[in-house]
Parts: C-alpha cells; sequence; structure tokens
C-alpha cells in the first residue's frame, strides 16, 4: 500500500472488553512497531516485530496487552479486559528492516475506554 | 522508561528566527532519528544520523551529535509557520532494535 494503514480510527469501548487493534505495514518492510502515546506525551514502546525472529515484546505494560503478526504481514494489538488508563493513541510503524532506516508511522488508533 | 528528554518542553518563536531543540540519552546507540508530529497523530521522519556521524544536514534541518555527551541537537533555521508541531528524538540503543522516542518539544511558529 501507500503507507501504513491502522484501524479502526477511533474506537471507544467500555472498561472490561477487549478490543482489537489493526496494522497493515507497507508491502515487503519486515520490521513493525507498535508505541502508545497518552495525551500530551511521548511514544512509549510496546512491542517490535522483524521478520521471522522472536519479537521485543519488553516494552508490554502487562500480561493484558498481546500482539501478533501474521505471515510477517498484518499485525494485530489486543488488549484485554481495558482499563481507563490504557486510554491513548496507539501508533504502528513500519521500516524495510532493522537498522539506519527511518520508520513510517500509521496515523493511529485513539482508544477511548470509559 | 524513556530513554530521551528533549529541551525545552516548549519553544516559541517568531517566523524567520532558528529554532534549536536538544536531545539527551541515556545509553550508548547505534543511531538517533529526528521526527515531527502535527495534531498528535502520525509522525513524520525527518533526519537520521548514525553513532559514527557527528553533523548532518538536510535543507533547513541541521542536526548534530556528541556521543560523549549523550545528546543531540536539531536546529531549524529561517522557521516558518508550517513549522509547528511537536518534535521528537528517537534512540535506538545498542544491542536493541528498538527505537526509544524522547518526551518532545513543541515548537509554536508566529507569524
Amino acid at each position: 500500500g501507500a503507507g501504513v494503514s491502522q484501524s479502526p480510527s477511533n474506537k471507544v469501548t467500555e472498561k472490561g472488553k477487549d478490543v482489537e487493534l489493526r496494522c497493515d505495514p507497507i508491502s515487503g518492510h519486515t520490521a513493525l512497531y507498535w508505541y502508545r502515546q497518552s495525551l500530551g506525551q511521548g511514544l512509549e514502546f510496546l512491542i517490535y516485530f522483524q521478520g521471522n525472529s522472536a519479537p521485543d515484546k519488553s516494552g508490554l505494560p502487562s500480561d493484558r496487552f498481546s500482539a501478533e503478526r501474521t505471515g510477517g504481514s498484518v499485525s494485530t494489538l489486543t488488549i484485554q479486559r481495558t482499563q481507563q488508563e490504557d486510554s491513548a493513541v496507539y501508533l504502528c510503524a513500519s521500516s524495510p528492516t532493522f537498522g539506519a532506516y527511518e520508520a513510517f508511522f500509521g496515523q493511529g488508533t485513539r482508544l477511548t475506554v470509559v | 522508561s524513556q530513554q530521551g528528554e528533549e529541551d525545552p518542553q516548549a519553544l516559541s518563536i517568531q517566523e524567520g528566527e532558528n529554532a534549536t531543540m536538544n536531545c539527551s540519552y541515556k545509553t550508548s546507540i547505534n543511531n538517533l532519528q529526528w521526527y515531527r508530529q502535527n495534531s498528535g497523530r502520525g509522525l513524520v521522519h525527518l533526519i537520521l544520523i548514525r553513532s559514527n556521524e557527528r553533523e548532518k544536514h538536510s535543507g533547513r534541518l541541521r542536526v548534530t551529535l556528541d556521543t560523549s555527551k549523550k545528546s543531540s541537537s536539531l536546529l531549524i533555521t529561517a522557521s516558518r509557520a508550517a513549522d509547528t508541531a511537536s518534535y521528537f528524538c528517537a534512540t535506538n540503543p545498542s544491542g536493541t532494535y528498538k527505537y526509544i522516542f524522547g518526551t518532545g518539544t513543541r515548537l509554536k511558529v508566529l507569524a
């Protein structure tokens, strides 16, 4: 595709419900990143995928958070039993591979837990 | 935890002036990148500097890197109202594959 695509653009969910956020990276990009950004804050690293290697999950804040990347392309970030503190913009980025390459960001999913 | 911290947190200047933002980080790095974010959504890549480089230019942007001080600076010359945005540095810590972002500088350029 032309760029990194994330869906939905906005999501409002009730506390305690599960949500799935989707990221379609740029075709051919093997590296994929998820970040979380709370209002007015910097980006918090969540997880990194590189090709078929084991993902770096060191940034996931709790076991309620998980992510998959199927077929080395589309990625889904799942948050179980959502809490109000999960409200944030979730940003996905991809790059051609790991290394000195720029990361291309999607427009993010704004998650609001009520 | 955040690797980088930008300074200042907010900056307001007149159009035509230069804007300088600083980034400090904590661990050794492979490279450092600067990004711009408009309206709190997607980020746009501005420039990448490798750990063995000291200075890079791109148009009106000039980035310096001092690995001994673990700091970088972004200079925007002849600023324009369209440069109004948040600017983030992102470091790739040595031995890792991830990019850690700083807290950002909110730049406002007044016409």
